[in-house]
Protein backbone atom coordinates (compact mmCIF):
# COMPACT_ATOMS: atom_id res chain seq x y z
CA UNK A 1 0.00 0.00 0.00
CA UNK A 2 1.41 3.83 -1.10
CA UNK A 3 2.67 5.04 1.83
CA UNK A 4 4.18 9.20 2.82
CA UNK A 5 5.08 9.68 6.96
CA UNK A 6 5.97 13.35 7.68
CA UNK A 7 8.15 13.81 10.82
CA UNK A 8 8.12 15.76 12.66
CA UNK A 9 4.20 15.91 13.33
CA UNK A 10 4.36 19.64 14.63
CA UNK A 11 6.59 21.97 15.82
CA UNK A 12 7.44 25.46 17.37
CA UNK A 13 10.75 27.35 16.54
CA UNK A 14 11.70 30.93 17.24
CA UNK A 15 11.69 33.55 14.51
CA UNK A 16 15.11 32.93 12.82
CA UNK A 17 15.83 29.37 13.59
CA UNK A 18 16.43 26.85 10.56
CA UNK A 19 14.23 24.00 10.47
CA UNK A 20 14.25 20.54 8.24
CA UNK A 21 11.43 18.70 7.67
CA UNK A 22 11.13 15.01 6.83
CA UNK A 23 9.29 13.09 4.38
CA UNK A 24 9.54 9.42 3.60
CA UNK A 25 7.22 7.52 1.38
CA UNK A 26 6.73 4.27 -0.28
CA UNK A 27 4.70 4.29 -3.73
CA UNK A 28 4.24 2.05 -6.96
CA UNK A 29 5.39 3.71 -9.63
CA UNK A 30 7.02 7.10 -8.55
CA UNK A 31 6.67 10.11 -10.57
CA UNK A 32 7.33 13.16 -8.35
CA UNK A 33 7.10 14.09 -5.18
CA UNK A 34 5.79 17.55 -3.95
CA UNK A 35 6.02 20.08 -1.53
CA UNK A 36 2.34 22.17 -0.52
CA UNK A 37 1.97 24.93 2.22
CA UNK A 38 -1.34 24.99 3.73
CA UNK A 39 -1.90 28.31 5.74
CA UNK A 40 -5.68 28.17 6.30
CA UNK A 41 -7.52 26.11 3.45
CA UNK A 42 -6.32 26.03 0.47
CA UNK A 43 -2.68 23.87 -0.17
CA UNK A 44 -0.30 26.35 -2.10
CA UNK A 45 2.09 24.43 -4.41
CA UNK A 46 6.30 25.11 -3.42
CA UNK A 47 8.59 22.28 -4.94
CA UNK A 48 8.13 19.31 -7.44
CA UNK A 49 10.64 16.73 -7.27
CA UNK A 50 11.63 14.01 -10.12
CA UNK A 51 15.20 13.30 -9.81
CA UNK A 52 17.45 12.33 -6.97
CA UNK A 53 20.05 14.73 -5.39
CA UNK A 54 19.22 17.83 -7.30
CA UNK A 55 18.47 20.81 -4.93
CA UNK A 56 15.16 22.90 -5.78
CA UNK A 57 15.37 26.71 -4.24
CA UNK A 58 12.80 29.40 -3.62
CA UNK A 59 13.72 32.16 -1.72
CA UNK A 60 14.40 30.75 2.32
CA UNK A 61 13.02 27.58 1.12
CA UNK A 62 14.77 24.60 -0.48
CA UNK A 63 14.16 20.83 -1.14
CA UNK A 64 15.67 17.59 -1.84
CA UNK A 65 14.83 13.92 -3.31
CA UNK A 66 16.49 11.14 -2.45
CA UNK A 67 15.35 8.35 -4.93
CA UNK A 68 17.20 5.67 -3.62
CA UNK A 69 16.28 6.12 0.42
CA UNK A 70 13.15 7.18 -0.68
CA UNK A 71 12.78 10.57 1.25
CA UNK A 72 13.01 14.00 0.99
CA UNK A 73 13.58 17.08 2.97
CA UNK A 74 12.14 20.92 3.13
CA UNK A 75 14.48 23.16 4.43
CA UNK A 76 13.42 26.66 5.64
CA UNK A 77 16.16 29.19 6.98
CA UNK A 78 15.85 32.18 9.11
CA UNK A 79 12.35 31.54 9.86
CA UNK A 80 9.60 34.26 10.13
CA UNK A 81 6.15 34.67 11.51
CA UNK A 82 4.51 33.69 8.19
CA UNK A 83 6.08 30.66 7.57
CA UNK A 84 3.67 29.64 10.27
CA UNK A 85 1.61 26.58 8.24
CA UNK A 86 1.13 22.87 7.41
CA UNK A 87 3.93 21.30 5.16
CA UNK A 88 2.32 18.72 2.69
CA UNK A 89 4.28 15.95 1.38
CA UNK A 90 2.46 14.35 -1.60
CA UNK A 91 3.70 12.00 -3.74
CA UNK A 92 2.39 11.01 -7.82
CA UNK A 93 2.04 7.04 -8.89
CA UNK A 94 1.31 6.04 -12.12
CA UNK A 95 -2.33 5.17 -12.34
CA UNK A 96 -5.06 7.66 -10.76
CA UNK A 97 -3.46 10.89 -11.62
CA UNK A 98 -3.54 11.81 -8.41
CA UNK A 99 -1.84 12.66 -5.41
CA UNK A 100 -0.66 10.74 -2.00
CA UNK A 101 0.09 13.22 0.83
CA UNK A 102 1.38 12.91 4.16
CA UNK A 103 -0.33 14.11 7.05
CA UNK A 104 1.63 17.07 7.04
CA UNK A 105 3.90 18.54 9.70
CA UNK A 106 2.32 21.90 11.68
CA UNK A 107 5.13 24.54 11.98
CA UNK A 108 4.37 27.40 13.83
CA UNK A 109 7.57 30.25 14.17
CA UNK A 110 7.02 32.41 17.17
CA UNK A 111 8.55 35.73 17.45
CA UNK B 1 -5.67 32.97 -4.68
CA UNK B 2 -6.35 30.53 -7.38
CA UNK B 3 -9.07 30.73 -9.99
CA UNK B 4 -10.84 27.51 -8.66
CA UNK B 5 -14.14 28.46 -6.38
CA UNK B 6 -16.30 26.45 -3.79
CA UNK B 7 -19.04 26.48 -2.13
CA UNK B 8 -20.75 26.57 0.67
CA UNK B 9 -17.66 27.71 2.08
CA UNK B 10 -19.36 26.09 5.50
CA UNK B 11 -22.00 23.52 5.99
CA UNK B 12 -23.65 21.49 9.00
CA UNK B 13 -26.06 18.47 8.14
CA UNK B 14 -27.35 15.53 10.17
CA UNK B 15 -25.82 12.26 9.79
CA UNK B 16 -28.12 10.26 6.91
CA UNK B 17 -28.75 13.63 5.07
CA UNK B 18 -27.38 13.93 1.92
CA UNK B 19 -24.74 16.81 0.41
CA UNK B 20 -23.97 18.31 -2.85
CA UNK B 21 -20.83 20.60 -2.53
CA UNK B 22 -19.35 22.71 -5.61
CA UNK B 23 -16.30 23.56 -7.18
CA UNK B 24 -15.72 26.27 -10.12
CA UNK B 25 -12.66 25.35 -12.05
CA UNK B 26 -10.20 27.60 -13.05
CA UNK B 27 -10.76 28.64 -16.42
CA UNK B 28 -9.85 26.54 -19.09
CA UNK B 29 -9.16 23.95 -16.84
CA UNK B 30 -11.05 20.21 -17.79
CA UNK B 31 -9.16 18.23 -14.58
CA UNK B 32 -11.13 18.38 -11.15
CA UNK B 33 -9.93 16.28 -8.44
CA UNK B 34 -11.94 16.29 -5.27
CA UNK B 35 -9.77 15.28 -1.81
CA UNK B 36 -10.80 15.15 1.50
CA UNK B 37 -8.84 16.16 4.32
CA UNK B 38 -10.51 15.45 7.96
CA UNK B 39 -8.88 17.18 11.35
CA UNK B 40 -4.83 16.22 11.55
CA UNK B 41 -4.49 14.58 8.38
CA UNK B 42 -3.02 15.12 4.69
CA UNK B 43 -5.74 15.30 2.18
CA UNK B 44 -7.18 12.13 0.93
CA UNK B 45 -8.11 11.56 -2.93
CA UNK B 46 -11.42 10.70 -3.43
CA UNK B 47 -11.89 11.01 -7.41
CA UNK B 48 -10.98 12.92 -10.14
CA UNK B 49 -13.26 13.98 -13.63
CA UNK B 50 -11.94 14.47 -17.06
CA UNK B 51 -13.63 15.82 -19.48
CA UNK B 52 -17.18 15.12 -17.90
CA UNK B 53 -15.92 11.48 -17.09
CA UNK B 54 -14.60 10.13 -14.09
CA UNK B 55 -10.72 9.15 -14.60
CA UNK B 56 -9.71 7.73 -11.34
CA UNK B 57 -11.16 7.18 -8.30
CA UNK B 58 -9.64 6.53 -4.61
CA UNK B 59 -10.57 4.32 -1.39
CA UNK B 60 -14.04 5.71 -0.91
CA UNK B 61 -16.98 3.93 -0.77
CA UNK B 62 -20.03 4.33 -3.84
CA UNK B 63 -22.08 6.68 -1.46
CA UNK B 64 -19.85 9.27 -2.75
CA UNK B 65 -20.50 10.52 -6.18
CA UNK B 66 -19.15 13.57 -8.45
CA UNK B 67 -20.00 15.08 -11.70
CA UNK B 68 -18.63 17.83 -13.89
CA UNK B 69 -20.59 19.74 -16.31
CA UNK B 70 -19.39 20.59 -19.58
CA UNK B 71 -18.37 23.90 -18.25
CA UNK B 72 -15.80 21.80 -16.57
CA UNK B 73 -17.64 22.48 -12.87
CA UNK B 74 -18.05 19.75 -10.76
CA UNK B 75 -19.84 18.72 -7.66
CA UNK B 76 -19.04 16.09 -5.46
CA UNK B 77 -22.64 14.25 -3.39
CA UNK B 78 -22.51 12.20 -0.92
CA UNK B 79 -25.59 10.32 0.62
CA UNK B 80 -26.16 8.54 4.02
CA UNK B 81 -23.53 10.94 5.75
CA UNK B 82 -21.62 9.55 8.69
CA UNK B 83 -20.25 11.03 11.44
CA UNK B 84 -16.97 10.62 9.93
CA UNK B 85 -17.35 12.40 6.86
CA UNK B 86 -17.11 15.61 8.76
CA UNK B 87 -13.88 17.14 7.03
CA UNK B 88 -12.69 19.77 4.83
CA UNK B 89 -13.31 19.03 1.43
CA UNK B 90 -10.70 20.12 -1.29
CA UNK B 91 -11.36 20.69 -5.25
CA UNK B 92 -8.63 20.84 -7.16
CA UNK B 93 -8.21 22.18 -10.76
CA UNK B 94 -5.57 21.07 -13.65
CA UNK B 95 -5.34 21.38 -17.82
CA UNK B 96 -4.82 17.59 -18.00
CA UNK B 97 -5.46 14.80 -16.07
CA UNK B 98 -1.44 13.93 -16.53
CA UNK B 99 -0.29 17.68 -14.65
CA UNK B 100 -1.02 16.49 -10.82
CA UNK B 101 1.60 18.57 -10.22
CA UNK B 102 -0.16 21.50 -11.45
CA UNK B 103 -3.06 21.10 -9.73
CA UNK B 104 -4.60 24.66 -8.16
CA UNK B 105 -6.48 24.12 -5.23
CA UNK B 106 -9.90 25.82 -3.76
CA UNK B 107 -10.40 26.99 -0.38
CA UNK B 108 -12.38 24.04 1.02
CA UNK B 109 -15.82 23.14 2.50
CA UNK B 110 -15.42 22.62 5.97
CA UNK B 111 -18.77 19.79 5.87
CA UNK B 112 -19.80 19.04 10.09
CA UNK B 113 -22.12 16.19 10.60
CA UNK B 114 -23.82 15.50 13.46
Amino acid sequence: EDKVVQSPLSLVVHEGDTVTLNCSYEVTNFRSLLWYKQEKKAPTFLFMLTSSGIEKKSGRLSSILDKKELFSILNITATQTGDSAIYLCAVEGTGANNLFFGTGTRLTVIP
Amino acid sequence: ETGVTQSPTHLIKTRGQQVTLRCSSQSGHNTVSWYQQALGQGPQFIFQYYREEENGRGNFPPRFSGLQFPNYSSELNVNALELDDSALYLCASSLDPGLAYEQYFGPGTRLTVT
